[in-house]
Formats: C-alpha cells, sequence, structure tokens
C-alpha cells in the first residue's frame, strides 16, 4: 500500500519486466478508481479507470485490479520500458462524480 | 481527451503579492477543479469552480484565500492571495467532461509551478 509522508514510495525495475504498484484506499463505499502518471514537470496523465461493479480492467499494457475486501488497488505494467519511469498516483473518486482523493503516490524508475 | 492549458506555467513571487492562474480548456466541460501539489506530495483539491456560482471549497481551503472565478464552460481562474512561502506548490486545474459520453473520467492541465520568496 502507500505510505503517508514526505517520503514516496520506490519501485525499481529492469525494462522488460512487469510492474506492480500498489495502493489502498479507505472508503468502503467508494465505486470509482484511476490511476494516474506524472512526469516530472507535467501535470498527471490518466492511465485507466475501474469501477467497484469490476475486479479487472485492461488496457494497453496496463491492469488494474480492484480488491474491494481488503480495499486495495494495484496497476500492473507489462513489460516496462524506461518511458514509464514516473510517479504513479492512484485515485479515489468516492461515490459522485468530482472530487477525486488522492494516494501519496509511487515512484517507479526503469533501468534499461 | 480535453486539451488544458494554463499561464502562467511558472512564477516566481514575493510575498504579500498575488497571482491569478488561468485555465483554459479546449471544449466546454460539466466540472472543472483546482487541486495544489506541495513539493514532493500528492494533489490535494482546493475547490470545485462552478459556473455561474460560487465555487465550493475543500475543508482547510477559503474564498478569501483563494479567489476562484468560472464565467463559462470552457475557462476558470484561481488567484493565490496574499502570499507566503508556504504557498509554494504546482497548481492544477482538472476537467471532467461526459461530452464523450465516458465515465467521468478526470484530465489535468499542466500546472503552474509557484515559488514565493
Amino acid at each position: 500500500g502507500e505510505s503517508v509522508g514526505l517520503h514516496l514510495p520506490t519501485l525499481s525495475v529492469q525494462e522488460g519486466d512487469n510492474s506492480i504498484i500498489n495502493c489502498a484506499y479507505s472508503n468502503s463505499a467508494s465505486d470509482y478508481f484511476i490511476w494516474y502518471k506524472q512526469e516530472s514537470g507535467k501535470g498527471p496523465q490518466f492511465i485507466i479507470d475501474i469501477r467497484s461493479n469490476m475486479d479487472k480492467r485492461q488496457g494497453q499494457r496496463v491492469t488494474v485490479l480492484l480488491n474491494k475486501t481488503v480495499k486495495h488497488l494495484s496497476l500492473q505494467i507489462a513489460a516496462t520500458q524506461p518511458g514509464d519511469s514516473a510517479v504513479y498516483f492512484c485515485a479515489d473518486g468516492g461515490t459522485s462524480y468530482g472530487k477525486l482523493t488522492f494516494g501519496q503516490g509511487t515512484i517507479l524508475t526503469v533501468h534499461p | 481527451s480535453a486539451v488544458i492549458s494554463q499561464k502562467p506555467s511558472r512564477d516566481i513571487c514575493q510575498r504579500g503579492t498575488s497571482l491569478t492562474i488561468q485555465c483554459q480548456v479546449d471544449s466546454q466541460v460539466t466540472m472543472m477543479f483546482w487541486y495544489r501539489q506541495q513539493p514532493g506530495q500528492s494533489l490535494t483539491l482546493i475547490a470545485t469552480a462552478n459556473q455561474g456560482s460560487e465555487a465550493t471549497y475543500e475543508s482547510g481551503f477559503v474564498i478569501d484565500k483563494f479567489p476562484i472565478s468560472r464565467p463559462n464552460l470552457t475557462f476558470s481562474t484561481l488567484t493565490v492571495s496574499n502570499m507566503s512561502p508556504e504557498d509554494s506548490s504546482i497548481y492544477l486545474c482538472s476537467v471532467e467532461s461526459f461530452m464523450t459520453g465516458g465515465s467521468g473520467e478526470q484530465y489535468f492541465g499542466p500546472g503552474t509551478r509557484l515559488t514565493v520568496t
């Protein structure tokens, strides 16, 4: 899960490996979640979302898994590339469209 | 997805002054939001910019410090008033649009990096 505080969790992987980034949320009523990627000097970029009526959703090279029982969310990146290096945030969309509550973020570093 | 621009992209300001940040979207959107991202930290919602009415502020943020305007469906401003060094952050606008029949995905602008000296 993501830590709270000034020091972001880090994940270092080799190019070509699969990456898994985890996130815990607190609101059991939340029904919408989003993963964002933020590169240095840029705004967060939408990656993939999932609703609570699903436990898995796949995109291009990415998969999001949702475990509502333990309030846990994960982002899997297949065949990680150096361009995937960034800070990854999960966001909890609550029960209605609008306000997002962001997790603390995970720094992903991909080594060539 | 919507294309969002912000002005200025960065600024260095003296304490006690105010800065107005602009957010422009290339299409009409239903909802616009303003976030703050302090150095090395995550994003915190400041307020929801409501078109034609006063913004809705989150706990810890007040209108006198962060006045917001939203005169139409494509534009909003955030003012950081009477700045102090603690206001040094990245300020981001985001939008939520149902125009494409989507699910309410939120997209972010590039951010405004503010340094207060």
